[in-house]
């Protein structure tokens, strides 16, 4: 079975600095999906970014990167320049590509952005 | 192009009566997945239905159960609900076959349980 850890239940951040969101997973599959999924309070949950376990490069968008490193399992994400907009629970999750409807999710981070 | 629609958005049972939920994908998709949400088990997978069939199902009792339409369309129903069944209730469409991985989640159906 698969695992996703989140051992951060909250952190918080000053307005234009940087967090970084630990994420762990355990899985015996070799191709698989990564994500971190943002979920605004009341508001829907989004994909903020995904990496494919087959590409060694970090995925990147705009003020969001992770930190990949496929031997420990683990798949860090990378606030830059925090914004209010930002403050929201973020999930990681695991999907193998045989069944990518199917994520795993971690417990999940709530991130609080002060002013 | 519209999102993922669940409807309802908040509904009240009592223990015992059952309850059905609707999900809408984004016009293309095929896969339909459910999930339930709550503060205790966080997220967890229900099950997902692709061109009106289940491909797989979570580790729930058969009292969760669910279906798909021709138009991908897909209801969820939970038979004779249990005080431990309040939850948000997540749908998510993909296109299901060489796609990226990536859901799109709705909104979510919010059900308590009295």
């Amino acid at each position: 079975a698969q695992t996703v850890t989140q051992s951060q239940p909250e952190m918080s951040v000053q307005e234009a600095e940087t967090v970084t969101l630990s994420c762990t997973y355990d899985t015996s599959e070799s191709d698989y999906y990564l994500f971190w999924y943002k979920q605004p309070p009341s508001r829907q949950m989004i994909l903020v970014i995904r990496q494919e376990a087959y590409k060694q490069q970090n995925a990147t968008e705009n003020r969001f990167s992770v930190n990949f490193q496929k031997a420990a399992k683990s798949f860090s994400l990378k606030i830059s320049d925090s914004q209010l907009g930002d403050a929201a629970m973020y999930f990681c999750a695991y999907s193998p590509r045989s069944n990518d409807y199917k994520l795993s999710f971690g417990a999940g981070t709530t991130v609080t952005v002060r002013a | 192009k519209a999102g993922v629609t669940q409807t309802p958005r908040y509904l009240i049972k009592t223990r015992g009566q059952q309850v059905t939920l609707s999900c809408s994908p984004i016009s293309g998709h095929r896969s339909v997945s459910w999930y339930q949400q709550t503060p205790g088990q966080g997220l967890q997978f229900l099950f997902e239905y692709f061109s009106e069939t289940q491909r797989n199902k979570g580790n729930f009792p058969g009292r969760f159960s669910g279906r798909q339409f021709s138009n991908s369309r897909s209801e969820m129903n939970v038979s004779t609900l249990e005080l431990g069944d309040s939850a948000l209730y997540l749908c998510a469409s993909s296109y299901g076959t060489g796609s990226t991985g990536e859901l799109f989640f709705g909104e979510g159906s919010r059900l308590t349980v009295l």
